[in-house]
């Protein structure tokens, strides 16, 4: 599975859009980018994931660039509640779940 | 809600002892897998499990051992238990074992003392 890079913190005001990158620069065709957040000593949670085509949930939006090197997961009003972990993870084929140190979102009021 | 569910949600047990920890997948998942998380490791993949059969081995210590039942509920066995030990135990369930998104559970908090 293609190795993932992450901010190690960022911090967003509340209300803002959140926007978190993933660089994944040797992601081959068939894997897949996939978000889970994860609050304090929670359950990793899923947000989202795509392939090559932009995608929208009611949680995010998944931003993949054209050459699939990198994408943004983006939050669009965050809230304190959004305050956690962010994980991007890379993936094809048989799929497990692996996770970096991820990006450590602070969001305030 | 995730629909995983895993007991006991915190444990506390001595060094030496054995621990069991289970975990119940979504309903009409097939494939289950064990993280554990320390302060210092990160989440950690241990092993996955996919229609009873074990599908992949990550960093699982020899002292540890899973398995899934007809059922489909999994356990994890932790036997001669370590201070390091000491981690939340994550069980997380997927439909498949293909590109597929994984839910997890809330996790059992175990302190080995």
């Amino acid at each position: 599975d293609a190795k993932t890079t992450q901010p190690t913190s960022m911090d967003c005001a509340e209300g803002r859009a959140a926007n978190l990158p993933c660089n994944h620069s040797t992601i081959s065709g068939n894997e897949y980018v996939y978000w889970y957040r994860q609050i304090h000593s929670q359950g990793p949670q899923y947000i989202i994931h795509g392939l090559k085509n932009n995608e929208t949930n009611e949680m995010a939006s998944l931003i993949i660039t054209e050459d699939r090197k990198s994408s943004t997961l983006i939050l669009p009003h965050a809230t304190l509640r959004d305050t956690a972990v962010y994980y991007c993870t890379v993936s094809g084929g048989s799929y497990i779940p692996t996770f970096g140190r991820g990006t450590s979102l602070i969001v305030h009021p | 809600d995730s629909g995983v569910t895993q007991t006991p949600k915190h444990l506390i047990t001595a060094t030496g002892q054995r621990v069991t920890l289970r975990c119940s997948p979504r309903s009409g998942d097939l494939s289950v897998y064990w993280y554990q998380q320390s302060l210092d490791q990160g989440l950690q993949f241990l092993i996955q499990y996919y229609n009873g059969e074990e599908r992949a081995k990550g960093n699982i210590l020899e002292r540890f051992s899973a398995q899934q039942f007809p059922d489909l509920h999994s356990e994890l066995n932790l036997s001669s238990l370590e201070l390091g030990d000491s981690a939340l135990y994550f069980c997380a369930s997927s439909v498949g074992h293909l590109n597929t998104e994984a839910f997890f559970g809330q996790g059992t908090r175990l302190t080995v003392v």
